[in-house]
Formats: structure tokens, C-alpha cells, sequence
């Protein structure tokens, strides 16, 4: 039971890249999340997917861009990073939205940018 | 969603039972109680959730007061792979894309 996978698990670059976070599930789970946590701002929504070719944005999307071509992936690109998008990513999926389901997180993608 | 508060830290002895409690007074009656943790370095693990009624699994119990504003999560034979920051969150059942609001937690220490 792979779950849910994000890569790379760690990522250098520097500002003004481009840079793309990976994130596969195997549960089937319909709803897709992309959260970042930051010291002091516990985690917070940047964007999330109903299904596929489906996306919304959450409470930081500035600066970040979403697709979802197939229900199994969702990766999340930072087109032109910036020093403040330093932080640790992670990517959850859950089968519906209501409240009785719950949202399971991968391991996270830790990102510097320099 | 409404507001959870939390102890910031609790210590626990390996093997006893750890009891972490939760204050959420102004919890809706459409609002699911939710605990997480998260191990240092690791994605946020769900625990376990209920609405009204106690509820059970394989890695604790929750108990929640026949008020609804208050609750606790126990594990019953804490170990120190359960040393990490646990998180409840209230959160609705209804409505588009509810994000999970976590808040500061409680850091549990597990010692022998």
C-alpha cells in the first residue's frame, strides 16, 4: 500500500527558477491538497483539487500553479521562486470533503531557495 | 471551524497511558473532532475523528464530553516512537474543500 509519495523529499534552487513538487497517490481519493508549513504559521491551504481538471485556490496560492491531468497526481509548480517560498510542502488527499473524511499527508518536499 | 486550545507540552512515561486533552467550547453540532500528529520531519499522521460518540481504532481512544466542548485523545500504552506533536481540530462536515486549520498542539515527550 504505497499511499501517498511526494518527490523530491529535499530541493536546492534559487530564485527565479522554476521548480516543480511531485505528488502521487494510490487510494483513488478524489480531493487533492497542497499545504506549506512555516514556523510560527502552522500549515496553511495554497491550492486544492476536487478531481481531475478540477483546481482551486486555497489561503496562499499567490505564486504557485496547480494542474491535475490524471485523479493520481497533483504537482504543484513555483514558476519563478522567490526566497520567501523557503519552507516545507506537503501534498494530502482524502476522498471527499466532508468532515467525516479524513486527510492523509505525505512525508513532504523541504525546499530552500537560495 | 471553530477554535481549539491545547496544553503547549506533556510528558508521559513509556507504557502508561497518555491523555491529551482538548478544549474546543464553541464546536458546532455539524463539527468533527480530528487528532493528528506529526513526528518530527514527518508528514501529519491522522489518528483518529468522531462527532458525538467515543470512538476507538487500533492506535487510540477519543473521548469526547456529552457537551461536545471538550475532549481527549488517549493512547493507551504510550511508547517512544509516540513522542511527537499532536493536533486536534474541530471541522465541519459540510461545505466545499474544508481545509484542516492546525494549531500549535501539544508536544507529548515519551520517556522511559
Amino acid at each position: 500500500d504505497a499511499g501517498i509519495t511526494q518527490s523530491p523529499r529535499y530541493k536546492i534552487t534559487e530564485t527565479g527558477r522554476q521548480v516543480t513538487l511531485m505528488c502521487h497517490q494510490t487510494w483513488s481519493h478524489s480531493y487533492m491538497f497542497w499545504y506549506r508549513q512555516d514556523l510560527g504559521h502552522g500549515l496553511r491551504l495554497i491550492y486544492y483539487s476536487a478531481a481531475a481538471d478540477i483546481t482551486d485556490k486555497g489561503e496562499v496560492p499567490d505564486g504557485y500553479v496547480v494542474s491535475r491531468s490524471k485523479t493520481e497526481n497533483f504537482p504543484l509548480t513555483l514558476e519563478s521562486a522567490t526566497r520567501s517560498q523557503t519552507s516545507v510542502y506537503f501534498c494530502a488527499s482524502s476522498r471527499s470533503t466532508g468532515g467525516n473524511q479524513p486527510q492523509h499527508f505525505g512525508d513532504g518536499t523541504r525546499l530552500s531557495i537560495l | 471551524d471553530a477554535k481549539t486550545t491545547q496544553p503547549p507540552s506533556m510528558d508521559c512515561a513509556e507504557g502508561r497511558a497518555a491523555n491529551l486533552p482538548c478544549n474546543h467550547s464553541t464546536i458546532s453540532g455539524n463539527e468533527y473532532v480530528y487528532w493528528y500528529r506529526q513526528i518530527h520531519s514527518q508528514g501529519p499522521q491522522y489518528i483518529i475523528h468522531g462527532l458525538k460518540n467515543n470512538e476507538t481504532n487500533e492506535m487510540a481512544s477519543l473521548i469526547i464530553t456529552e457537551d461536545r466542548k471538550s475532549s481527549t485523545l488517549i493512547l493507551p500504552h504510550a511508547t517512544l516512537r509516540d513522542t511527537a506533536v499532536y493536533y486536534c481540530i474541530v471541522r465541519s462536515y459540510t461545505g466545499t474543500a474544508s481545509k484542516l486549520t492546525f494549531g500549535t498542539g501539544t508536544r507529548l515527550q515519551v520517556t522511559l
